[in-house]
């Protein structure tokens, strides 16, 4: 079975405060993915990844950016966090580029006060 | 741009009748879409995948289908059970850069 994982389940930070949010998959997937799901709006799209090193913004990366310095790792990072920020962060991958199955993480709810 | 709507926010229904669940999309047909299960505090896991010249899919109590005239997928629960009680997203291929397009998802509550 495909894994990702998510460094944490739940995280509270400050505003202002620079946040990481890691994300890891096992199944050797070309393509990794950010998302934000807030009540109301739905799952969207903040980063993406088809390769190492390769980013590509979604519909809502202002505020965010992302690293990819190895195929199994995905990293968000808000840089000055604030409170609009608040919300559930999902992660995923997916083997084939065109609009492929994703594979989900647990996800990782982030407060920030 | 292509959109992906799930008109019912909500759903609640009897155990043992059949759930519906209903994914309208716009534009050009997708040449798949896909149905996920989410899970209150849980990332999305994916249900079923239906090509557009499937017209029909089944996965044990699961069936699918997809109409390219009507721009439809139904997303049918036969005998539903209360662990079936979750939000049920649909998604397409067609996103800016190729990536998939969520639905909103229906919450689907099944009494017993």
């Amino acid at each position: 079975d495909v894994k990702v994982t998510q460094s944490s389940r739940y995280l509270v930070k400050r505003t202002g405060e620079k946040v990481f949010l890691e994300c890891v998959q096992d199944m050797d997937h070309e393509n990794m993915f950010w998302y934000r799901q807030d009540p109301g709006l739905g799952l969207r799209l903040i980063y993406f990844s088809y390769d190492v090193k390769m980013k590509e913004k979604g519909d809502i990366p202002e505020g965010y950016s992302v690293s990819r310095e190895k195929k199994e790792r995905f990293s968000l990072i808000l840089e000055s966090a604030s409170t609009n920020q608040t919300s559930m962060y999902l992660c995923a991958s997916s083997a084939d580029r065109a609009g492929d199955t994703q594979y989900f993480g647990p996800g990782t709810r982030l407060t920030v006060l | 741009s292509q959109k992906i709507e799930q008109n019912s926010e909500a759903l609640n229904i009897q155990e043992g009748k059949t759930a519906t669940l209903t994914c309208n999309y716009t534009n050009y047909s997708p040449a798949y879409l896909q149905w996920y299960r989410q899970d209150p505090g849980r990332g999305p896991v994916f249900l079923l995948l239906i090509r557009e010249n499937e017209k029909e899919k089944r996965k044990e109590r699961l069936k699918v289908t997809f109409d390219t005239t009507l721009k439809q997928s139904l997303f049918h629960i036969t005998a539903s059970q209360p662990a079936d009680s979750a939000t049920y997203l649909c998604a397409r291929y067609g996103g800016s850069q190729g990536n998939l397009i969520f639905g909103k998802g229906t919450k689907l509550s099944v009494k017993p």
